[in-house]
């Protein structure tokens, strides 16, 4: 079955730095990947979606990266704000599927 | 416009006991998505409905089937309730295709005792 892994230890850093959170997966490359934040109490809210074709994405502060040697997305927020502080959620689907194969999630903390 | 809406958003049942859920889906969606998100985990999915037909089924028993309706809502039903069924069950709906995003709901806290 095809698997999404994501760093479970939450990710504490200074505001104003770069976050770079991991998703890794298994078995083939997903035809996308897409990356959604989750905040406690709510429903995970899509932020940036990356092709297989693709190897880089930009959304503002947001950038994705999709490398298929690694079989790893890296997901990078700049310039870090406490607003920042949630849990972020990588998620694979495939060409022709419609169902969304999510990773466990990184919690993210930013301090002021 | 209006988002998912979901209800109702918290639910407490016994085992053995039925349960229904209910789902509107973004404005101009037709495809409805549920899933399963305990606690500390990402969501599983459930299955999917586009044309008021399951299209997609994720790992899970028969006691969770559903239902879309000619509006595009969705209910989710579970039967034989379980402890290990308590958690947080998502509402998702997006155009058909497997690239598109999906808008999530906020969520039906279910506990079960």
């Amino acid at each position: 079955s095809q698997k999404i892994e994501q760093n479970s230890e939450a990710l504490n850093i200074q505001e104003g730095k770069t976050a770079t959170l991991t998703c890794n997966y298994t078995n083939y490359s997903p035809a996308y990947l897409q990356w959604y934040r989750q905040d406690p109490g709510r429903g995970p809210v899509f932020l940036l979606l990356i092709r297989e074709n693709e190897k880089e994405k930009r959304k503002e502060r947001l950038k994705v990266t999709f490398d298929t040697t690694l079989k790893q997305s890296l997901f990078h927020i700049t310039a870090s704000q406490p607003a920042d502080s949630a849990t972020y959620l990588c998620a694979r689907s495939d060409t022709g599927r419609r169902a969304l194969t999510f990773g466990s999630g990184t919690r993210l903390q930013v301090q002021p | 416009d209006a988002g998912v809406t979901q209800s109702p958003t918290h639910l407490i049942k016994t085992r053995g006991q039925q349960v229904t859920l209910r789902c509107s889906p973004k404005s101009g969606h037709d495809t409805v998505s549920w899933y399963q998100q305990a606690l500390g985990q990402g969501p599983q999915f459930i299955f999917q409905y586009y044309e008021e037909e399951e299209r997609q089924r994720g790992n899970f028993p028969d006691r969770f089937s559903g239902h879309q309706f000619p509006n595009y809502s969705s209910e989710l039903n579970v039967n034989a309730l379980l402890l290990g069924d308590s958690a947080l069950y998502l509402c998702a709906s997006s155009y058909p295709g497997g690239n598109q995003p999906q808008h999530f709901g906020d969520g039906t806290r279910l506990s079960i005792l």
